[in-house]
């Protein structure tokens, strides 16, 4: 298993629907993000958690919202979505927040197109 | 102006080649120094890492730092066609991981 999974691996969806994208991670790691990456752009960080308690919520909008039942799942989910929301949604988690060698480890991402 | 900037390329070079990849930075309280790369379809993955100033090598990557100019470079020797990837710089102040910023990637392709 590797580690960051991150399902579905694509996903097209009407701006009128609701969808969940669901990110796991087998490495033990107490700290979760879920980035975005559109083309040309660098990676945008959406939302944090440490030990399941969101820190970081970069002003995004309403129409996403994170989930984070426990220290190994993380769920981003989607309602009502604009075309301009399609990208690549990446999920990442790292050993802890506070320490400069403590890498992310990446998921291979959601291709989102929102038609 | 962004905090980081990083010409997206592509890039294309021969197989054997030397490759210097740049980004420059406006915050001068950045000290934690990072390169991911990116294949096609993949995540990111952690490449180097560097903290504060100098020289980093590992195999064919050195990493270099130089504060004084704001200015970081990763080189490859010796090009291989399985380097060809998007290869993103990352930094920040406090070694917070949440407060990662990353330029927006150079595409790299090295050709057979």
């Amino acid at each position: 298993e590797t580690g960051v999974t991150q399902t579905p691996r694509h996903l097209v969806m009407g701006m009128t629907n609701k969808k969940s994208l669901k990110c796991e991670q087998h490495l033990g790691h107490n700290a979760m993000y879920w980035y975005k990456q559109s083309a040309k752009k660098p990676l945008e960080l959406m939302f944090v958690y440490s030990l399941e308690e969101r820190v970081e919520n970069n002003s995004v909008p309403s129409r996403f919202s994170p989930e984070c039942p426990n220290s190994s799942h993380l769920f981003l989910h989607l309602h009502t979505l604009q075309p301009e929301d399609s990208a690549l949604y990446l999920c990442a988690s790292s050993q802890d927040m506070g320490q400069g060698n403590s890498p992310l480890h990446f998921g291979n991402g959601t291709r989102l197109t929102v038609t | 102006q962004k905090e980081v900037e990083q010409d997206p390329g592509p890039l294309s070079v021969p197989e054997g080649a030397i490759v210097s990849l740049n980004c420059t930075y406006s915050n001068s309280a950045f000290q934690y120094f990072m390169w991911y790369r990116q294949y096609s379809r993949k995540g990111p993955e952690l490449l180097m890492y560097t903290y504060s100033s100098g020289n980093k090598e590992d195999g064919r990557f050195t990493a270099q730092v130089d504060k004084s100019s704001k200015y970081i470079s990763l080189f490859i020797r010796d090009s291989q066609p399985s380097d060809s990837a998007t290869y993103l710089c990352a930094m920040s102040a406090t070694g917070n991981t949440g407060k990662l910023i990353f330029g927006q990637g150079t595409t790299l392709q090295v050709k057979p």
